[in-house]
C-alpha cells in the first residue's frame, strides 16, 4: 500500500527565505507526482504535475523535483512572499490502470512580512 | 470557463437524512473523482468515474453513491449520513488518468 509522508509538517520563515519542502514515498512504481496548494477554506491548486520519466519541473519561483528511485520529490520554493502562506500538498498516482492519487497530509507554511 | 463548480458550499444533515453533493465540469474532462478530506488527514477517493456512465469504487466507497450520466456532472449520494461523514468534500476532473486533477471549491458536511 503506497504512503506518503511530507517533512515538515508545519514551516515559519521570515519573507524572501528560500525554501523546501520534503514529499517521501514509500512504492516507487509510481505514474506521476503533482503538488498541490490549498489555501484555507479553499479548494487544492495544483502547482506542478512531474511525469516518472522527468527529474524536476520548473514554474517560476517554485522548482519541484522527482527521485523516483529512492521515493523523494522536493518542492523548492525561492523568495517566498506572504502571499505563499498556505498548506502545500504532494500526491503520487500509481501505475498501471491505478488511477488513485494517494495524498500527503500537506505542510503548512508561514511566511512572514 | 467556470471550471469545476459544487454545490452547495456548506450543508448540515441529521443522522438519516440524504443528500446529494452536486459537481459539474465545463473542460470537457473525461475523469472525475470525489475525496473527502478529514483534519489532520490526506485526502481520500471515494468514487471516481472514467467518462459517461462508468464509475468505480475508490479507497472509501462506504455509505455513498454515485452516478455519471453526462460527461459534465457527478453527483455524489449519501443515502442515510451517519456523523462519521462530516467532512469536506472535493470533487476533482482531469482530461486524461495521467493529467493534472482540477479540483473545486469544496462542500462543507456536518452531520449531527
Amino acid at each position: 500500500k503506497q504512503e506518503v509522508t511530507q517533512i515538515p509538517a508545519a514551516l515559519s520563515v521570515p519573507e524572501g527565505e528560500n525554501l523546501v519542502l520534503n514529499c517521501s514515498f514509500t512504492d516507487s512504481a509510481i505514474y506521476n507526482l503533482q503538488w498541490f496548494r490549498q489555501d484555507p477554506g479553499k479548494g487544492l491548486t495544483s502547482l506542478l504535475l512531474i511525469q516518472s520519466s522527468q527529474r524536476e519541473q520548473t514554474s517560476g519561483r517554485l522548482n519541484a523535483s522527482l527521485d523516483k528511485s529512492s521515493g523523494r520529490s522536493t518542492l523548492y520554493i525561492a523568495a517566498s512572499q506572504p502571499g505563499d502562506s498556505a498548506t502545500y500538498l504532494c500526491a503520487v498516482r500509481g501505475g498501471g490502470s491505478n488511477y488513485k492519487l494517494t495524498f500527503g497530509k500537506g505542510t503548512l507554511l508561514t511566511v512572514n512580512p | 470557463n467556470a471550471g469545476v463548480t459544487q454545490t452547495p458550499k456548506f450543508r448540515i444533515l441529521k443522522i438519516g437524512q440524504s443528500m446529494t453533493l452536486q459537481c459539474t465540469q465545463d473542460m470537457n474532462h473525461n475523469y472525475m473523482y470525489w475525496y473527502r478530506q478529514d483534519p489532520g488527514m490526506g485526502l481520500k477517493l471515494i468514487y471516481y468515474s472514467v467518462g459517461a456512465g462508468i464509475t468505480d469504487k475508490g479507497e472509501v466507497p462506504n455509505g455513498y453513491n454515485v452516478s455519471r450520466s453526462t460527461t459534465e456532472d457527478f453527483p455524489l449520494r449519501l443515502e442515510l449520513a451517519a456523523p462519521s461523514q462530516t467532512s469536506v468534500y472535493f470533487c476533482a476532473s482531469s482530461y486524461g488518468v495521467a493529467d493534472t486533477q482540477y479540483f473545486g471549491p469544496g462542500t462543507r458536511l456536518t452531520v449531527l
